[in-house]
């Protein structure tokens, strides 16, 4: 069975403050992982994914296969990034994609 | 816009009724998800369809039935509602494969 967890169900930083979203995840299998993102009144959205390795609005996460973790980094954090973010789990098969319970964002000015 | 489509976008109804939902796929995908998101539970798959067949099966009650359409239009049917069926109904589409999803807006269903 795949599961992810986000420890955090809130998270309230400073505008200009780093911010940290865990996610952790449970598969036997070899794991494609995502993060997901809501803004206000709009659609869930892909923010990235782990083998693209890439960096989107500052965002960045890695995958750590040994603690299970895949968090979701930034080093200032603004305003416009408060929003509801999903982390998610692939399984091999592609045919299933899990997400965690999602944690919300909020950044103050 | 993710061009998947959503119909309706809010429902009422009473328990022991019988609803369709409906998803338009973004044009070129050929996969269907459809995910319930409750407060207390968060999103939670239910099935996936890719071109008319059923591909994968989560968390779905026996009452919740769905189906994909050779035009690729799924739709969602839920019957002998309960109250805990209140939730936010979404649908996504795929080309490529799984995690790259493009979401409808969803349908917020409400079970008096």
């Amino acid at each position: 069975a795949q599961r992810v967890t986000q420890p955090e169900k809130l998270l309230s930083v400073f505008k200009g403050a780093p911010v940290e979203l865990k996610c952790n995840y449970s598969y036997s299998g070899s794991p494609e992982l995502f993060w997901y993102v809501q803004y206000s009144r709009q659609r869930l959205q892909l923010l990235l994914r782990h083998i693209s390795r890439e960096s989107i609005k500052g965002f960045t996460a890695d995958l750590n296969k040994g603690e299970t973790s895949f968090h979701l980094k930034k080093p200032f954090a603004q305003e416009e990034d408060s929003a509801m973010y999903y982390c998610a789990l692939g399984n091999n098969a592609g045919n299933m994609l899990t997400f965690g319970g999602g944690t919300r964002l909020m950044v103050k000015p | 816009d993710s061009g998947v489509t959503q119909t309706p976008k809010h429902l009422i109804t009473a328990t022991g009724q019988r609803v369709t939902l409906r998803c338009s796929p973004r044009s070129g995908d050929l996969s269907v998800y459809w995910y319930q998101q409750s407060l207390d539970q968060g999103l939670q798959f239910l099935i996936q369809y890719y071109n008319g067949e059923e591909r994968a099966k989560g968390n779905i009650l026996e009452r919740f039935s769905a189906q994909q359409f050779p035009d690729l239009h799924s739709e969602l049917n839920l019957s002998s509602l309960e109250l805990g069926d209140s939730a936010l109904y979404f649908c996504a589409s795929s080309f490529t494969g799984i995690g790259l999803l493009n979401f409808g807006s969803g349908t917020r269903l409400t079970v008096v």
